[in-house]
């Protein structure tokens, strides 16, 4: 009964790969999240979806693609992956509204070699 | 959203209540308190938010002061599973924009 779920927990890969993440939440939530934590522990805001529309971007790189195909899902999708992309990748999801909680999944450790 | 200060690190017995504070003297009017916390390589997890007035909930209570400049998180009978970083966040609740920006937070040892 996972309320936010991600895929792979675990992600080594070589260096100018593409890789792609994916997270579901079961909540109803219409509003999806990706956050970046990096080896410093400092976590930080990707994107957010809402409805299945790009609300935020956070001056991320291009090279970082998130597709919402319905509601409850949010993938990230990172081309020609480079060692600095190395970190912790949270999904969560909200209810939009003015003070509902986020719900963040367990994350995708990225290792780029 | 308004900066906060929060001391890096904290340590408190098991079962003693733990009280962590979170300073905001640049909060605005609309501007809502919200806790979080991260145990370990797990995802952060809401705790408590308030906007003046003190809240509890089956987690934690949340004291804010009158003139809304500070805040203290307490976890009333703390056990070792509450070990974990603690994020004191100051946003306005916005509509489809609802990032988090986290500082760094109080890291909290239980020690039992």
């Amino acid at each position: 009964d996972t309320a936010v779920s991600q895929t792979p927990k675990y992600l080594v890969t070589q260096m100018g790969n593409d890789k792609s993440i994916k997270c579901e939440q079961n909540l109803g939530h219409d509003t999806m999240y990706w956050y970046k934590q990096d080896s410093k522990k400092f976590l930080k805001i990707m994107f957010s979806y809402n409805n299945k529309e790009l609300i935020i971007n956070e001056t991320v790189p291009n090279r970082f693609s998130p597709k919402s195909p319905d509601k409850a899902h949010l993938n990230l999708h990172i081309n020609s992956l480079e060692l600095g992309d190395s970190a912790v990748y949270f999904c969560a999801s909200s209810q939009a509204g003015a003070y509902n909680e986020q719900f963040f999944g367990p994350g995708t450790r990225l290792t780029v070699l | 959203d308004a900066k906060t200060t929060q001391p890096p690190s904290m340590d408190c017995a098991e079962g003693r209540a733990a009280n962590l504070p979170c300073n905001h003297s640049t909060i605005s009017g609309n501007e809502y308190v919200y806790w979080y916390r991260q145990i370990h390589s797990q995802g952060p997890q809401y705790i408590i938010h308030g906007l003046k007035n003190n809240e509890t909930n089956e987690m934690a209570s949340l004291i804010i002061t009158e003139d809304r400049k500070s805040s203290t998180l307490i976890l009333p009978h703390a056990t070792l599973r509450d070990t974990a970083v603690y994020y004191c966040i100051v946003r306005v609740p916005n509509f489809g924009n609802e990032k988090l920006t986290f500082g760094t937070g109080t890291r909290l040892t239980i020690i039992p």
